[in-house]
């Protein structure tokens, strides 16, 4: 089976603090997306990536940033976290950018910044 | 643009087959129709996904109309772990910008004893 890690399932930081997200794949996938979930507002897209050090932003960036050194780790950034990113976010991963656009899940993180 | 309508909830008698309905009038020829739930707290499940033909695997089924503005997805013997939220999603079946899933609000299936 498919498994994305992810690293807390909560976590509570401070307004200003730099909040670091980790999510790991097992299955050597190419794809990797971190997205973020509110209540009435859906799954939003925040970055992915295709590949080892590549990234591409997705609906929502601002406030965030990303990193892939590692083709089974996906990091997201917050740098300064403040209280509108109090959310779930949500990382997943894919097999093959030209291939089957199916989506795996890890189990979340929820964050709250106080 | 989640591109789908659903109902916003339905219930369902444990063991009973559980239809849920989405429409998608707007489909163009290139995009699938993909199923996903999310049980309370835990991430998004891929179920199934389909272009035109019907499909069925050992999760659910799911019927395409032959116009393509519609489908369903079928549980055929639903359980009280079937309870969840139900999003009908349509996209490219290929990864880039253009295939990322967009998921609207889904349906919550509850599942009944």
């Amino acid at each position: 089976d498919v498994k994305v890690t992810q690293s807390s399932r909560y976590l509570v930081k401070r307004t200003g603090e730099k909040v670091f997200l980790e999510c790991v794949q097992d299955m050597d996938h190419e794809n990797m997306f971190w997205y973020r979930q509110d209540p009435g507002l859906g799954l939003r897209l925040i970055y992915f990536s295709y590949d080892v050090k590549m990234k591409e932003k997705g609906d929502i960036p601002e406030g965030y940033s990303v990193s892939r050194e590692k083709k089974e780790r996906f990091s997201l950034i917050l740098e300064s976290a403040s209280t509108n990113q109090t959310s779930m976010y949500l990382c997943a991963s894919s097999l093959d950018p030209s291939g089957k656009n199916i989506q795996y899940f890890g189990a979340g993180t929820r964050l709250s910044v106080l | 643009d989640a591109k789908t309508t659903q109902p916003t909830s339905m219930d369902c008698a444990e063991g009973r087959a559980a239809n849920l309905p989405c429409n998608h009038s707007t489909i163009s020829g290139n995009e699938y129709v993909y199923w996903y739930r999310q049980i309370h707290s835990q991430g998004p499940q891929y179920i199934i996904h389909g272009l035109k033909n019907n499909e069925t695997n050992e999760m659910a089924s799911l019927i395409i109309t032959e116009d393509r503005k519609s489908s369903t997805l079928i549980l055929p013997h639903a359980t009280l772990r079937d309870t969840a939220v139900y999003y009908c999603i349509v996209r490219p079946h290929y990864g880039g910008s253009q295939g990322n899933l967009i998921f609207g609000k889904g349906t919550k299936l509850s599942v009944k004893p």
